[in-house]
């Protein structure tokens, strides 16, 4: 059963830098898939932030692109996540999520971590 | 971007009713070449992520109880829960996969009445 675990600092200091990763049990990431990066600010529904494969192909929400990083490290397992110069707007729950398709794309998504919240607050 | 639009914001129904949701797309998420609707919807109950329940607008996830269906085409979609339950208190979302970026809606609360 695919499990997936996000960690990071739950308080970021506006203007900083935001460093998440996404571990993964029980599939190698390498393998296949699509994973990606989703947040939900409080209140509201999920935003995508972006989607990235093993084979290095990856595709951010324009609104994000700028200061999104999404990056695989197979030998970890592991799926992380760069945002910079965040802000107060950038305070929500952050989730990882594997695309649904093993053979490419499919843009939605079926299983989920349990989310990590993070505060931007100075 | 393909703004989502979901309706109404909530609503309460009696244990073993009907409940329907409606999620509208801001153009139509329908693909003409493989006549796919690319529309899902995922549940999420308090402090859990998102579930993902349909996709395709209308294929249940494995697992999904059958009382859970969706319809609809092009830029109105339906989610139906035929018989309510309990366990089924939750904000439902849809979200559209048609175009990138990929967009949800704002939710439905569901409760008992």
């Amino acid at each position: 059963q695919v499990q997936l675990q996000e960690s990071g600092p739950g308080l970021a200091k506006p203007s900083e830098t935001l460093s998440l990763s996404c571990t993964v049990s029980g599939y190698s990431i390498s393998s296949g898939y699509y994973w990606g990066w989703l947040r939900q600010p409080p209140g509201k529904g999920p935003e995508w932030i972006g989607s990235m494969h093993h084979n290095g192909n990856s595709y951010y929400n324009p609104s994000l692109k700028s200061r999104v990083t999404i990056s695989l490290d197979t030998s970890k397992n592991q799926i992380s996540l760069k945002l910079s110069s965040v802000t107060a707007a950038d305070t929500a729950i952050y989730y990882c999520a594997r695309d649904a398709c093993t053979g490419g794309r499919c843009d939605y998504m079926d299983v989920w971590g349990k989310g990590t919240t993070v505060t931007v607050s100075s | 971007d393909i703004v989502m639009t979901q309706s109404p914001d909530s609503l309460a129904v009696s244990l073993g009713e009907r409940a329907t949701i409606n999620c509208k797309s801001s153009q139509s998420v329908l693909y003409s070449s493989n006549n796919k609707n690319y529309l899902a919807w995922y549940q999420q109950k308090p402090g859990q992520p998102p579930k993902l329940l349909i996709y395709w607008a209308s294929t249940r996830e494995s697992g999904v109880p059958d009382r859970f269906s969706g319809s609809g085409s092009g830029t109105d979609f339906t989610l139906t829960i035929s018989s309510l339950q309990a366990e089924d208190v939750a904000v439902y979302y849809c979200q559209q996969y048609y175009d990138t970026p990929l967009t949800f809606g704002p939710g439905t609360k569901v409760d008992i009445k």
